[in-house]
């Protein structure tokens, strides 16, 4: 099925410990991006990629990283956990780099930082 | 920082009625989006409408757009228990921005 899929679901991390959020999509859309969900804060844009090898900053970079080597991939990942990282993540892939289209987004990954 | 904020916060009716949500916002745009989000899943794209579009019709929903006074309305009319879920705007100021921002979204309770 054609969309944008989200591994892991949940995961528990301990404070400093390192992991990667994957996003993988099958739509050739040329936009990625990655938002955090926190309560009462609705979703807030960590790094966005307009194409393969190209990546930007969002509105919530620090403590992110981001690089997209295909048009497929968009992997997130988090360099030393802290708990202020608790949050829902999820991917969202666009088809075109310029805007103007919907989002589809993935099922999201529940991340909990101990 | 936030572009779009949703109004109200909660609303909760009675299956059959029309649910109205609304949206204002702060800077120009080049559409605006409406997503739906079910309880512990991702969102789901509703509708867009560009800056230059007043109204736009998909199903039960009819969406609203006032530039002057940067604020759109999402109707969704004969509403069903289904449709409980939160409701969110997003701006998509266009011009190589590249972003799309959202609201704080507004919870729908549809009472069958």
């Amino acid at each position: 099925n054609a969309g944008v899929t989200q591994t892991p679901k949940f995961q528990v991390l301990k404070t400093g410990q390192s992991m990667t959020l994957q996003c993988a999509q099958d739509m050739n859309h040329e936009y990625m991006s990655w938002y955090r969900q926190d309560p009462g804060m609705g979703l807030r844009l960590i790094h966005y990629s307009v194409g393969a090898g190209i990546t930007d900053q969002g509105e919530v970079p620090n403590g992110y990283n981001v690089s997209r080597s295909t048009t497929e991939d968009f992997p997130l990942r988090l360099l030393s956990a802290a708990p202020s990282q608790t949050s829902v993540y999820f991917c969202a892939s666009s088809y075109s780099r310029t805007g103007g289209y919907g989002y589809t987004f993935g099922s999201g990954t529940r991340l909990t930082v101990v | 920082s936030q572009q779009g904020e949703e109004d109200p916060q909660a609303l909760s009716i009675q299956e059959g009625e029309n649910a109205t949500m609304n949206c204002s916002y702060k800077t120009s745009i080049n559409n605006l989006q409406w997503y739906r989000q079910n309880s512990g899943r991702g969102l789901v794209h509703l509708i867009l409408i560009r800056s230059n579009e007043r109204e736009k019709h998909s199903g039960r929903l009819r969406v609203t757009l006032d530039t002057s006074k940067k604020s759109s309305s999402l109707l969704i009319t004969a509403s069903r228990a289904a449709d409980t879920a939160s409701y969110f705007c997003a701006t998509d100021r266009g011009a190589g921005s590249y972003q799309l921002t959202f609201g704080k979204g507004t919870k729908l309770s549809v009472i069958p």
